[in-house]
């Protein structure tokens, strides 16, 4: 499975845009780009998943670049209860899904 | 719709106990189960999976066992806990073919 690298915490403002990048360098052919948001003592929920290009839900936009290599995570207007902890995921899917240790996000008022 | 079921929400117990946390999903079949563990303010570290009964997959050494006696259940268990066993346990399961992992509530276990 992908290793993959993201920033360790960011902070924001409400209403503001947030872009959290992941980095996976070596992802293979057959994997897909998935983010998943956990809330203090809760499970992670799944946001959003991507193969390449751009892909857009009701929560959030996920930007992939041509090669791959890399991925955005886009929040738009982030409200203080988008505070979390983020995690990138690279895998065929569906299968030993590995977590990170994810990106904290901090949204202040 | 399907539901996954983790119990108990919180544990105390102490050092050298027993361990037994059960995991159940509702409205699915054959799927895969998890079991991870996150410590304070750490990552979630994949502690077991399963693609079906009596298959289980260990991804670190460690005091602890898992046991899937049906195909929707999935058991964590412990002979002897240690205090590193201490942390917050997750189930979940994804659909064979699917790509997004349910999760319970978890189990946050104090090991005293």
């Amino acid at each position: 499975l992908a290793k993959t690298t993201q920033p360790i915490s960011m902070d924001s403002y409400e209403g503001q845009e947030v872009n959290i990048t992941c980095s996976h360098n070596n992802i293979a052919t057959n994997d897909y780009i998935t983010w998943y948001q956990q809330f203090p003592s809760q499970g992670p929920r799944f946001i959003i998943q991507g193969y390449k290009t751009k892909v857009t839900n009701e929560v959030a936009s996920l930007f992939i670049p041509a090669d791959r290599k890399s991925s955005t995570l886009s929040l738009p207007r982030v409200s203080l209860s988008d505070t979390a902890v983020y995690y990138c995921l690279v895998g065929p899917g569906g299968f030993k899904t590995i977590f990170g240790a994810g990106t904290r996000l901090f949204v202040k008022a | 719709s399907q539901t996954i079921h983790q119990w108990p929400a919180t544990l105390v117990q102490p050092v050298g106990s027993p361990l037994s946390l059960e995991c159940t999903v509702e409205g699915t079949s054959n799927p895969n189960l998890y079991w991870y563990r996150q410590a304070a303010g750490r990552g979630l570290q994949l502690l077991f999976y399963s693609v079906g009964i009596g298959q289980i997959s260990s991804e670190v050494p460690q005091n602890l066992s898992a046991s899937r006696p049906q195909d929707r259940q999935f058991i964590l268990s412990s002979k002897k806990l240690l205090l590193s066993d201490s942390g917050f346990y997750l189930c979940a399961w994804s659909d064979r073919e699917g790509d997004e992992a349910f999760f319970g509530q978890g189990t946050r276990l104090t090991v005293v």
